[in-house]
């Protein structure tokens, strides 16, 4: 079992709508996950971190945490085609000192 | 304030060449963190270092890789004898702190190996 899994993609989403991507992870002690943003080509950016169970809202981002199901996703309200990208989910794995990355979904918003 | 910066940002090498790969953290930082990313994956942990110190290298192959990161100066990711399986881009984080702290990523080395 991988450590951190995302459905790879490519979701589509029309513009405006709302954009669910969602992530696992095997780590049962984790207490730090985060989403990065990458755009082809480019060096991924820190877009939200959460480190309790619940919602945790940003703008048009909420990450949401659930440790009991070792699940964390993140929404994107109002999606615009800016937001196309590669959404990438990393979890602190507890003791190991490092971030460990899912594969992305990649996401299209769609005009 | 300069941020993560990784030089070169594009390098060719012949298999059997040794590639080397610099990375300045920003100012501040003591943490950095190796990451390769081939392309349609995720980034793969390779390594975690602090100053003069490898804290967590599980994540390196065995042999023809290492990395440092010395007292003064960038630190550097050398891969020796070079393989086409090596073409990949390679990113370098930064952080103040440890993994907790929101890590910073450079614009990444993409190597080729021809």
């Amino acid at each position: 079992q991988k450590e951190v899994e995302q459905n790879s993609g490519p979701l589509s989403v029309p513009e405006g709508a709302i954009a669910s991507l969602n992530c696992t992870y095997s780590d049962r002690v984790s207490q730090s996950f985060f989403w990065y943003r990458q755009y082809s080509g480019k060096s991924p950016e820190l877009i939200m971190s959460i480190y309790s169970n619940g919602d945790k809202e940003d703008g048009r981002f909420t990450a949401q945490l659930n440790k009991a199901s070792q699940y964390v996703s993140l929404l994107i309200r109002d999606s615009q085609p800016s937001d196309s990208a590669t959404y990438l989910c990393a979890v602190l794995i507890q003791g190991a000192q490092k971030l460990v990355f899912g594969q992305g979904t990649r996401l299209t918003i769609n005009p | 304030n300069a941020g993560v910066m990784q030089n070169p940002r594009h390098l060719v090498r012949r298999r059997g060449q040794e590639a080397r790969l610099r990375c300045s953290p920003m100012k501040g930082h003591s943490h950095v963190y190796w990451y390769r990313q081939l392309p349609e994956e995720g980034l793969k942990f390779m390594v975690y270092l602090q100053k003069e110190n490898i804290i967590d290298e599980s994540g390196m192959p065995k042999e023809r890789f290492s990395a440092e990161f010395p007292k003064e100066g960038p630190s550097i990711l050398r891969i020796q004898q070079v393989v086409r399986g090596d073409s990949a881009a390679y990113f370098c984080a930064s952080s103040p702190g440890g993994v907790n702290e929101k890590l910073f990523f450079g614009s990444g080395t993409q190597l080729s190996v021809l």
